[in-house]
């Protein structure tokens, strides 16, 4: 079964260091998707991108945040100057209609020291 | 944004059937109601969803009542991989999911 592949699986950043999460969403998918959910917290929307441009982001994806589409495949998010409050579980997702499930990757456990 | 309500958890046996409910009586005409299931340590999991007529694959089924103001999730036979928090989400035309805090599911051997 198609899978959505994220890399890495954990990373540990320092405070104020730049991080990309990277994302492989399945591959005649056209949504995408990025949510975390903090240790113990609900899963939360961070954005949502379709045709090359982001289509909704929440008030937690602020200017610190970015994503990229940058060749077709890979699906990024990059934090510019991490916080520590940003360390969470980083989900991607992506789906090939808007009425249909998601297929949700594994996610990214990024930890800032 | 549309609101669900679910009970904080549940146990049932295994091998037994399962029955989850959702409340969303604020439901619009054209929210879809989607069901997920998150293991631990894992992303979310899509399960099923429906918009007005009862729903089956092979993972489970769902019931949704007449005025859509509530729908059930349903394991025919639970087992101890179905332990998980579940989750009751209706999606909008934005498709974007509002996660709530789901019912965990307890499976006793």
């Amino acid at each position: 079964e198609p899978e959505v592949t994220q890399t890495p699986s954990h990373q540990v950043t320092q405070m104020g260091q730049e991080v990309i999460l990277r994302c492989v969403p399945i591959s005649n998918h056209l949504y995408f998707y990025w949510y975390r959910q903090i240790l113990g917290q609900k899963v939360e929307f961070l954005v949502s991108f379709y045709n090359n441009e982001i289509s909704e982001k929440s008030e937690i994806f602020d200017d610190q945040f970015s994503v990229e589409r940058p060749d077709g495949s890979n699906f990024t998010l990059k934090i510019r100057s991490t916080k520590l409050e940003d360390s969470a579980m980083y989900f991607c997702a992506s789906t090939s209609t808007g009425s249909y499930g998601y297929t949700f990757g594994s996610g990214t456990r990024l930890t800032v020291v | 944004d549309a609101k669900t309500t679910q009970p904080n958890s549940m146990e049932s046996n295994e091998e037994e059937p399962v029955h989850l409910p959702c409340n969303h009586s604020t439901i619009s005409g054209t929210d879809y109601i989607h069901w997920y299931r998150q293991l631990p340590s894992q992303g979310p999991e899509y399960v099923i969803h429906g918009l007005t007529s009862n729903v089956n694959n092979r993972m489970a089924s769902l019931a949704i009542a007449e005025d859509r103001k509530s729908s059930t999730l349903i394991l025919h036979r639970a087992t101890l991989r179905d332990a998980a928090v579940y989750y009751c989400i209706l999606r909008d035309a934005t498709y974007k999911y509002i996660f709530g805090t789901g019912t965990r599911l307890k499976v006793l051997a």
